[in-house]
C-alpha cells in the first residue's frame, strides 16, 4: 500500500540549534498536512501544502513540498523548549484518504 | 468555537465490560474520525463518518462499533474488548471529508484488564 516514509524518528539538539523532519511518499500527492502533538497531548494541525514546489513559512517554520509532490520538509530554526514534541507529516493520497508518516520527536538536550 | 470535546479522558474496563467513549464538535464540520494511537506510533484511522454516513471503516474489529447520532455527536461503543485494545482513542472533524485541516479532541486513554 501507499506509505509516507518520515525520517529521522528522532532528533536530539541544543536549544537555539535548527531542527529538520523530511518526508517522502511513494507516490505523488494531493496535499500534505504537517500535525504536532506535545508530549500527552493530542495532533495538532500546523499547515497544509497543495502546489508543487510549495514554501510556506510560520515564524522560525518552514514548510516546504516538492516539485514531484512526493515529498516535504519541515524545518525549525532556532529550536526553543515550546517546538518539543513530535511532528507528524501526512499526505493525502488519490482517494483523499491521509497516509500519516511515523513521526520525528524533537528533544531538546538540557 | 473551534474544539472537539471528547469524554471520559480516561478509561479503564475490563474485558467483558460494554463502554461508550463520546466526542463533540460545534464547528459545523460535516466529517468526523475515530483514531487509534499507540504509544511512540502515528494516528491510525479507525472510521469516517462524512454527512452522518459511515464511509470508511478501516477492517476494525467488530468489537468496536461507531454511532454518529447527529452532525455533532460521534460516539464509539466498545464491546469485549482485548488489552492490545489499549490505547488514546481520538476523536477528529474536518469541514468535509476532503477538507483542509482536521481538529482534534484530547483523546480517551484506554486501559482493558
Amino acid at each position: 500500500g501507499q506509505q509516507v516514509m518520515q525520517i529521522p524518528q528522532y532528533q536530539h539538539v541544543q536549544e537555539g540549534e535548527d531542527f529538520t523532519t523530511y518526508c517522502n511518499s511513494s507516490t505523488t500527492l494531493s496535499n500534505i498536512q504537517w500535525y504536532k502533538q506535545r508530549p500527552g497531548g493530542h495532533p495538532v494541525f500546523l499547515i497544509q501544502l497543495v502546489k508543487s514546489g510549495e514554501v510556506k513559512k510560520q515564524k522560525r517554520l518552514t514548510f516546504q513540498f516538492g516539485e514531484a509532490k512526493k515529498n516535504s520538509s519541515l524545518h525549525i530554526t532556532a529550536t526553543q523548549t515550546t517546538d518539543v514534541g513530535t511532528y507528524f507529516c501526512a499526505g493525502r493520497d488519490s482517494n483523499y484518504q491521509l497516509i500519516w508518516g511515523a513521526g520525528t520527536k524533537l528533544i531538546i538536550k538540557p | 468555537d473551534t474544539e472537539v470535546t471528547q469524554t471520559p479522558k480516561h478509561l479503564v474496563m475490563g474485558m467483558t465490560n460494554k463502554k461508550s467513549l463520546k466526542c463533540e464538535q460545534h464547528m459545523g464540520h460535516r466529517a468526523m474520525y475515530w483514531y487509534k494511537q499507540k504509544a511512540k506510533k502515528p494516528p491510525e484511522l479507525m472510521f469516517v463518518y462524512s454527512y452522518e454516513k459511515l464511509s470508511i471503516n478501516e477492517s476494525v474489529p467488530s468489537r468496536f462499533s461507531p454511532e454518529c447520532p447527529n452532525s455533532s455527536l460521534l460516539n464509539l461503543h466498545l464491546h469485549a474488548l482485548q488489552p492490545e485494545d489499549s490505547a488514546l482513542y481520538l476523536c477528529a472533524s474536518s469541514h468535509s471529508f476532503q477538507g483542509t485541516e482536521a481538529f482534534f479532541g484530547q483523546g480517551t486513554r484506554l486501559t482493558v484488564v
